[in-house]
């Protein structure tokens, strides 16, 4: 049984492009929430996703966007890239009992 | 506001010892607490978790107590190993939706 995949491993934009992440959920889990990972920091909740509709939201601009398709699997977009944008991106996908199961994550570099 | 967090930064530890991880967090309505480790480069991994009906859980190798008379809740490793050494994060899992917040981490290093 395969776990939380993402993808890309690594990417490297500049200022002012647009980003999308994938990622695809643990086999029978339904619910997929992104979190952004600053060096030396935790987690941050950005958005999650449940039958293909953002069901809540953390603190982040309308620059982050997202999407869920039927497979479950899910996207998330990130448009006019900033320097602060640098991060580990983490998908969770929510097992039956609530706990989270992350990704490997992506590791966006901004220049 | 609302936060969750730790006490100790770095835990240096000598292999064999036990570790103790501290978590402190602030929302009373919190219910459901998670233990995640992350290595360098990887995503947090599911350690253990506790529900707020609970006081104690335990995994292998691990326990979680929770105290939530001064919101304080704590992972024991038990005869730690040099794999063990990682960042270690306290999660809180709010009762509305699964949305987690998460402390600042501490890392555990472990001495030969």
């Amino acid at each position: 049984d395969a776990g939380v995949t993402q993808s890309p491993t690594h990417l490297i934009k500049t200022r002012g492009q647009q980003v999308t992440l994938r990622c695809s959920p643990k086999s029978g889990h339904d619910t997929v929430s992104w979190y952004q990972q600053a060096l030396g920091q935790g987690p941050q909740f950005i958005f999650q996703y449940y039958e293909e509709e953002e069901r809540q939201r953390g603190n982040f601009p309308d620059r982050f966007s997202g999407h869920q398709f039927p497979n479950y699997s899910s996207e998330l977009n990130v448009n006019a890239l900033l320097l602060g944008d640098s991060a580990l991106y983490l998908c969770a996908s929510t097992g039956t009992y609530n706990e989270q199961f992350f990704g490997p994550g992506t590791r966006l570099t901004v220049l | 506001g609302e936060s969750v967090g730790l006490h100790l930064p770095t835990l240096s530890v000598q292999e064999g010892d036990n570790s103790i991880i501290n978590c402190a967090y602030s929302n009373s309505a919190s219910d459901y607490f998670i233990w995640y480790k992350q290595e360098s480069g990887k995503g947090p991994q599911f350690i253990i978790d506790i529900r707020s009906n609970m006081d104690k859980r335990q995994g292998q190798r691990v326990t979680v107590l929770l105290n939530k008379t001064v919101k304080h809740l704590s992972l024991q490793i038990a005869a730690t190993q040099p794999g063990d050494s990682a960042v270690y994060f306290c999660a809180e899992n709010r009762a509305a939706g699964n949305k987690l917040t998460f402390g600042g981490g501490t890392r555990v290093l472990v001495k030969p």
